[in-house]
């Protein structure tokens, strides 16, 4: 296993495009999350899934904002109509079902809206 | 509001010296981690600190978990040039990570 996976790395979209963004966790990892990470701040936790189930959604997420993990493995992200202030590196992590839960994020994707 | 405020933020050294950097909130977390990011990847994982109190040590760098569970520390010794990066800690909170802003750290060779 390489780790988690993200793609794609960069995205320019226009102000009003939907993009997606696919995230592939570490192959045993059940828990998948989300963040968001904009310059100067550490990542801001989007939302994240235990299997295929979405357990935990922020305040940051509005309703432009999906994810999905339909089969419980790999994830997208789906932005519908950007904004200029969606701009930002968006990461994904996975981890192991464990009271003390190490957590690998990917290299993230930067999207850039124009 | 940050839950977790991380401070300084940003420190400029000059290759050889120590630092310390600070991480701290007035909520108690089960466990606390520090991560290193590079510009354009990822946060990769450092430490994780569990019990109150708790000294952690990976080569030149040390890691403290308050008494209380509500705040750390990262002493770096002799910090080199590939230590310059982002330096951040996270709480869990509940069922995910709550992450500090970060410091910038570069070491000047």
């Amino acid at each position: 296993d390489t780790g988690v996976s993200q793609n794609p790395r960069h995205k320019i979209t226009k102000r009003g495009q939907n993009v997606t963004f696919r995230c592939d966790p570490i192959s045993e990892h059940n828990r998948l999350y989300w963040y968001r990470q904009t310059l100067g701040q550490g990542p801001e936790f989007l939302t994240y899934f235990q299997n295929e189930a979405q357990l935990e959604k922020s305040r940051l997420l509005s309703d432009r904002f999906s994810a999905e993990r339909p089969k419980g493995s790999f994830s997208t992200l789906e932005i519908q109509r950007t904004e200029q202030g969606d701009s930002a590196m968006y990461l994904c992590a996975s981890s192991e079902d464990r009271e003390v839960r190490d957590y690998t994020f990917g290299s993230g994707t930067r999207l850039t809206v124009v | 509001t940050q839950l977790l405020e991380q401070s300084p933020q940003f420190l400029s050294i000059q290759e050889g010296e120590n630092l310390t950097v600070y991480c701290n909130s007035s909520s108690v977390f089960s466990s606390l981690q520090w991560y290193r990011q590079e510009p354009g990847e990822g946060p990769v994982l450092l430490v994780t600190v569990v019990t109150g109190g708790e000294v952690k040590k990976l080569k030149r760098l040390t890691f403290q978990f308050g008494d209380a569970r509500k705040d750390s520390s990262l002493h770096i010794t002799a910090a080199q040039p590939g230590d310059t990066g982002l330096y951040l800690c996270a709480g869990l909170y509940g069922n995910k990570l709550v992450f500090g802003a970060g410091t910038i750290l570069r070491v000047k060779s």
